[in-house]
């Protein structure tokens, strides 16, 4: 089976622009949940799907948005991007969105704002 | 809001060496705990995932323990190797949006 696929990889980004990161969750998982890593600190929850609705939501403004489309694929957008958008994005998926269940990780976008 | 802390940021061990890290968290409302492998380059890798108190996961020459009364969880490398260079990463799970929050992991660099 495929892991969780992210894409595009590598991404420029002028500030102001607008971006969109898609990310492919293993088959069979319903559970999508995006981070934001930037160097020298843990990954940070922006958003949780489940099942095509919005679970949660971390401290990000609303520039930030998701969505999960019926195949339980899922999409980040960005708008208005600033500097401070230049991070790794992380996509993971899960069988659901319990607290025991593993979570697996993509490679992740890196975004870059210049 | 929780606070996941790890120590320390980094360790430089030989090869055969043993070694711990020390993750810890708020113990109120504790869910579950949740162990990472991070090579460069690549995603990171589940070790555990631990929910009880006195739990005890054990993965090859990795294993992990839980306390969740005082807040503190221990993963244990025996005997490492180069392959195990990689930062480790803790995450508590956090409740209702399903979110985990991640400390800053733990940076591990084995020499041969």
């Amino acid at each position: 089976d495929a892991g969780v696929t992210q894409s595009p990889t590598h991404l420029i980004k002028t500030r102001g622009q607008q971006v969109t990161l898609r990310c492919s969750p293993i088959s069979g998982h319903k559970s999508v949940s995006w981070y934001q890593q930037v160097l020298g600190q843990g990954p940070q929850f922006i958003f949780q799907y489940y099942e095509k609705e919005e679970r949660g939501r971390g401290n990000f403004p609303d520039r930030f948005s998701a969505r999960q489309f019926p195949n339980y694929s899922s999409e980040l957008n960005v708008n208005a991007l600033l500097l401070g958008d230049s991070a790794l994005y992380l996509c993971a998926s899960s069988l659901d969105w319990d607290r025991g269940t593993e979570a697996f990780f993509g490679q992740g976008t890196r975004l870059t704002v210049v | 809001i929780l606070n996941v802390e790890q120590s320390p940021q980094s360790l430089h061990v030989q090869e055969g060496d043993s070694t711990n890290f020390t993750c810890s968290f708020p113990s109120s409302n504790f869910y579950a705990l949740h162990w990472y492998r991070w090579e460069t380059a690549k995603s990171p890798e589940a070790l555990f995932v631990m929910t009880l108190n006195g739990d005890e996961k054990k993965k090859g020459r990795i294993s992990a323990t839980l306390n969740t009364k005082e807040g503190y969880s221990y993963l244990y490398i025996k005997g490492s190797q180069p392959e195990d260079s990689a930062t480790y990463l803790c995450a508590s799970y956090g409740g209702s949006q399903g979110n985990l929050i991640f400390g800053k992991g733990t940076k591990l660099s084995v020499k041969p």
